[in-house]
């Protein structure tokens, strides 16, 4: 399977703790993007990469929550001292670079947090 | 923040018959896409119009874009029920997407 895969798949755990999620792009993109979507809702853009950079955060994206993609390839997600409204949906997608018909981007099955 | 609202929010059809979705955004795009996603999965994309298109077609799939109104419709022709799902626009302005909050198809056999 040459897609864009996440691990855990679901993830519980107690408010307060920490939690990491994982993203593997197709290999091709040097973009990758993180969103999150709660229940009856559409995704929302946390932030993107490319390459190894971080070139957009959004608002959303608090202190507690940190992103990395130090080789460029695989990207982590971590959420520090979870809360309640921390529970979503969680989606990774990978793209190539913006242009000749590249833009779509694909995204991955999501990784679903419940913090209880 | 979420822009864009997608109309209807919820729709049930016959197996057979068409589906209309509609979408309005709000900012200048590069081009709108829409996406598919069945219950609490991953969402796949199903086709990308550019702001200078103003149709496109693909399979069953028919997008129109109205930039002068900032909307586009997605048309499901000859629906199944394998085609029950949650139908998202998203436009992309600069490298994110900006979904609306979707509108949910039910296809009845």
């Amino acid at each position: 399977d040459t897609g864009v895969s996440q691990d855990p798949r679901h993830k519980i755990t107690k408010r307060g703790q920490n939690v990491t999620f994982r993203c593997d792009p197709i290999s091709e993109h040097n973009r990758l993007y993180w969103y999150r979507q709660t229940l009856g809702q559409g995704p929302e853009f946390l932030t993107y990469f490319q390459n190894e950079a971080q070139l957009e955060k959004s608002r959303l994206l608090s202190d507690r929550f940190s992103a990395e993609r130090p080789k460029g390839s695989f990207s982590t997600l971590e959420i520090q001292r979870t809360e309640q409204g921390d529970s979503a949906m969680y989606l990774c997608a990978s793209s190539s670079t913006p242009g000749q018909g590249r833009e779509t981007q694909y995204f991955g099955p999501g990784t679903r947090l419940l913090v209880l | 923040s979420q822009q864009g609202e997608e109309d209807p929010q919820a729709l049930s059809i016959q197996e057979g018959e068409n589906a209309t979705m509609n979408c309005s955004y709000k900012t200048s795009i590069n081009n709108l896409q829409w996406y598919r996603q069945n219950s609490g999965r991953g969402l796949v994309h199903l086709i990308l119009i550019r702001s200078n298109e103003r149709e496109k077609h693909s399979g069953r799939l028919r997008v129109t874009l109205d930039t002068s109104k900032k909307s586009s419709s997605l048309l499901i022709t000859a629906s199944r029920a394998a085609d029950t799902a949650s139908y998202f626009c998203a436009e992309t302005s600069g490298s994110r997407l900006t979904f609306g909050e979707g509108t949910q198809l039910t296809v009845n056999p």
